[in-house]
Formats: C-alpha cells, structure tokens, sequence
C-alpha cells in the first residue's frame, strides 16, 4: 500500500526567502505526483502536476520529480504571507481518482 | 463563486443518527469524488463515480452509501453515525478522458461533528 510521508511538518520562513517541502512516496511504480494548498478552512488549491522526473514550474512553484529516490519536493520563490496554508503532496499511479496524500507541510510566512 | 457547491459547511449530529452531505458541481465533469480527512490523518479517498456509476470504493464500512440523482450530484448518507466518523468530507470532480492526468477540483469540504 502506499505511503506518502511529508516534511518537514511545519515551516516559517521569511517574506521573500526560498521555501522547500519534501515528500517521499514508497511506490516506486507511481507515476502522477501532485502538490495541493489549503488555506484554513478552505477546499484543496492544485499548485503544481509532475508526471516525469525533472522539475515543472508553475509561477512562483516548482516541483522537482526523482523516482529513483522516491522523492519530489516543492519549492516555493518569493513566499508572501498569503501563502501561509498546510501543502499537501499527493501520489498516484494507474486510477488518477485513488490519490494518496500526505499528512502536510504547515508553512507560516512571516512578513 | 464556487464551481463545486458543499452542503452544509459544518454538522453537528448524535451518535446513531443519520445524515446526509451534499455535493453539486457546476464545472460539466464526468466523474466526482469523496475524500475524508480526519483529525491528524492524511486526506484519504473514499469513493468515485464516472457518467453517475460507481467506478471505485475503499471504504470498508456500508453506512457510507454515495447517492447520484442527477450526473452533476453526488451526495454521501451516512448512517448510523459514530464519533469516529468527525471530519471533514471533501467531494471533488474531474473531467476523466484517456490519460491519468486529469485535474481534480475539490469542494470547501463539509465539517462533521458526531457527538
């Protein structure tokens, strides 16, 4: 069964500095990573798709894929206070419906 | 405006009972979705249905019984409720074609709290 584990599981980082969010996964046949945003009670925001190892950017958000090591991370550039949310990483392989999530990364951005 | 409508926002209901959580989506998607994230546990997938039929279930318990009564509704009754069931249900939706890539869209979610 997969599993999605997250870190760290929470984050302050400055108004304007680099934030970076890891996630690993233990299906190394998974194929469709995705990197979600919710703000506090809020419904799921999607930030940013990979489906091949490298990196897609998507504005301010990059997601960088390495299968081999069952790793993707985000990174954020020029993290503002509204950023400020829980950012969920989810993986899947074969159904796109059956995401796994993780638990989340709570970034503060402190301004 | 919400494309994806949840109701209600918040329910308070007592072990036993029984309740119903409303989805309606207004983006013209072909299949929709049930996710529940509970206290301190990862969102976790529960249901999925395409063109109204169910498409995959994984969870394990029948008080949770999806219900379509129109292709652009998915509604989840829950019965005979316990406090184990407090979360929040999220439904989403997606416009499934050949490939895996499609994006889901999620709901503000409905917070229950079974007492």
């Amino acid at each position: 069964q997969q599993k999605v584990q997250q870190s760290p599981e929470s984050l302050t980082v400055s108004e304007g500095a680099m934030a970076s969010l890891n996630c690993t996964f233990s299906d190394g046949t998974s194929d469709n990573f995705r990197w979600y945003r919710q703000h506090s009670g809020k419904g799921l925001e999607m930030l940013v798709s990979i489906f091949s190892d490298g990196e897609k950017e998507e504005g301010r958000f990059t997601a960088h894929l390495n299968r081999a090591s069952l790793h993707v991370s985000l990174h954020i550039r020029e993290p503002q206070p509204s950023d400020s949310a829980v950012y969920l990483c989810a993986v899947s392989g074969g159904s796109n419906a059956k995401l796994t999530f993780g638990k989340g990364t709570k970034l503060s951005v402190k301004s | 405006d919400p494309k994806i409508i949840q109701k209600p926002k918040y329910l308070v209901a007592v072990t036993g009972s029984e309740k119903i959580l409303i989805c309606e989506q207004y983006l013209g998607h072909n299949a929709m979705y049930w996710y529940r994230q509970s206290a301190k546990k990862p969102l976790e997938f529960m249901f999925s249905y395409s063109y109204q039929k169910l498409m995959d279930n994984q969870t394990a318990s029948s008080r949770f019984q999806p219900q379509s009564s129109k292709k652009n509704h998915l509604d989840l009754q829950i019965t005979a409720l316990k406090p184990d069931d407090s979360a929040t249900y999220f439904c989403a939706s997606s416009q499934r074609d050949k490939t895996s890539n499609e994006r889901l869209f999620f709901g503000h979610g409905t917070k229950l709290s079974v007492l």
